[in-house]
């Protein structure tokens, strides 16, 4: 099945400082790729997600990368805002399978 | 709007005696999931039902049970919950399977005394 190894776990920040986070996945069939954003006590929200058919997609402040060769997708933010603090998880899945996620990255991002 | 709302936000239950969580949707979706979400850990995918065809993942507890009465709603049944079911139950709907956007409900926060 599918593995998603999610780096680094614990990301801390200045405000206005750019974020990376990176993900691998094993299974080359894998063709989508959704991060979502999960604050304390809530439920994940879907921030940014890319298919296999596109390299790169942005949305404001915040724009994921896919390399398909080498099996790894990051997502990028600027200009980090304190409420961009939360643990963000990245996903991917493949036809007829379910989501397998990350292990999550804690974002910080400090005044 | 809110378009998956999961009931009760927080449950308290005590050893061995069955609890019931609520998951409804507005958004029509044909699939619904389960997730189990332990502290600083990723959700775990539980069941999930596409139309009335359910899924179940190979290691889910038969502890674990759901129920799809229609499309806009979803339970999940903890016959006898143990001190390690605590945790965060999340709900998602997608329109269709694998490479569909999955809609996360805000949870249901599970306490076992």
């Amino acid at each position: 099945g599918e593995n998603v190894e999610q780096h680094p776990s614990t990301l801390s920040v200045q405000e206005g400082d750019s974020a990376v986070i990176k993900c691998t996945y094993s299974d080359s069939a894998s063709n989508y790729f959704p991060w979502y954003k999960q604050e304390l006590g809530k439920g994940p929200q879907l921030i940014i997600d890319i298919r296999s058919n596109v390299g790169e997609k942005k949305d404001q402040r915040i724009a994921v990368t896919l390399n398909k060769t080498a099996k790894h997708f990051s997502l990028h933010i600027t200009e980090t805002q304190p409420e961009d603090s939360a643990v963000y998880f990245c996903a991917a899945s493949r036809r007829y399978s379910t989501l397998t996620f990350g292990k999550g990255t804690m974002l910080l991002v400090s005044p | 709007d809110a378009m998956v709302i999961q009931n009760p936000r927080y449950q308290v239950t005590q050893f061995g005696k069955p609890v019931t969580l609520s998951c409804s949707q507005t958004l029509n979706h044909n699939v619904m999931y389960w997730y189990q979400q332990k502290s600083s850990q990723a959700p775990k995918l539980l069941f999930h039902y596409y139309d009335k065809d359910f899924n179940n993942e190979a290691d889910t507890p038969d502890n674990f049970q759901s129920r799809r009465p229609n499309t806009s709603f979803c339970f999940l049944d903890i016959r006898s919950p143990g001190l390690g079911d605590a945790a965060m139950y999340l709900c998602a709907t997608s329109r269709d399977r694998s490479t569909d956007t999955q809609y996360f409900g805000p949870g249901t926060r599970l306490t076992v005394l």
